[in-house]
């Protein structure tokens, strides 16, 4: 079972600041097969990036992807007052079983 | 828009059973598969099940393995998802998920996601 490690826990920022957020798996993600998913208070997750890179539908270009391998990374260029919220990435490459990250909470400082 | 809808949940007896459900609407249905994902108060995201889109396939998470069941009833649009022998640790949000791909192996990233249903295994 490949286990991925989120960091920061938490990373407070002000809103206009670039956001680098930190996903590390314990073996190497086939295929790159990496998601990215946001989740604000008292909502279901939402679907950010899949592939490691790809944006899903809708969503803006200011989230990016990227990595490979063990290391992969959720990038937002300018932080939006609505993108506060927990992240959350989860691989699909190896499974059974799906498995996710502990979360890394953006919060505004 | 695709819309998922879960229902069923509640407080119950550790020991005691309950069956979720998942209505489906706005998309074929019998085309995707469909996962489960539970999510303890204040916790992360934890993968169940995954049923295939016909059915035939099924798959679940060590901790869940031989008391939950994932079915499917592909002329209703519904997805189940019957638990038995419950325990303290399966309280949470029980999610309804789907796959992007048809007729896919289902091991993908989420699109859509229900809104979530409370399971409470309490004494």
């Amino acid at each position: 079972e490949i286990v991925l490690t989120q960091s920061p826990g938490t990373l407070s920022l002000s809103p206009g600041e670039r956001a680098t957020l930190s996903c590390r798996a314990s073996q190497s993600v086939p295929g790159s097969f990496l998601a990215w998913y946001q989740q604000k208070p008292g909502q279901a997750p939402r679907l950010l990036i899949y592939g490691a890179s790809s944006r899903a539908t809708g969503i803006p270009d200011r989230f990016r992807g990227s990595g490979s391998g063990t290391d992969f990374t959720l990038t937002i260029s300018r932080l939006e007052p609505e993108d506060f919220a927990v992240y959350y990435c989860q691989q699909y490459g190896s499974t059974p079983p799906l498995t996710f990250g502990g979360g890394t909470k953006v919060e505004s400082k | 828009q695709v819309q998922l809808v879960e229902s069923g949940g509640g407080v119950v007896q550790p020991g005691r059973s309950l069956r979720l459900s998942c209505a489906a609407s706005e998309f074929t249905f019998s085309s995707y598969g469909m996962h489960w994902v539970r999510q303890a108060p204040g916790k992360g995201l934890n993968w169940v099940a995954l049923i295939s889109y016909d059915g035939k396939n099924k798959y679940y998470a060590d901790s869940v393995k031989g008391r939950f069941t994932i079915s499917r009833d592909n002329s209703k649009n519904t997805l189940y998802l019957q638990m038995n022998s419950l325990r303290p640790e399966d309280t949470g949000v029980y999610y309804c998920v789907r796959v992007p791909a048809v007729f896919s192996s289902g091991w993908h990233s989420l699109d859509y996601w229900g809104q979530g249903t409370l399971v409470t295994v309490s004494s």
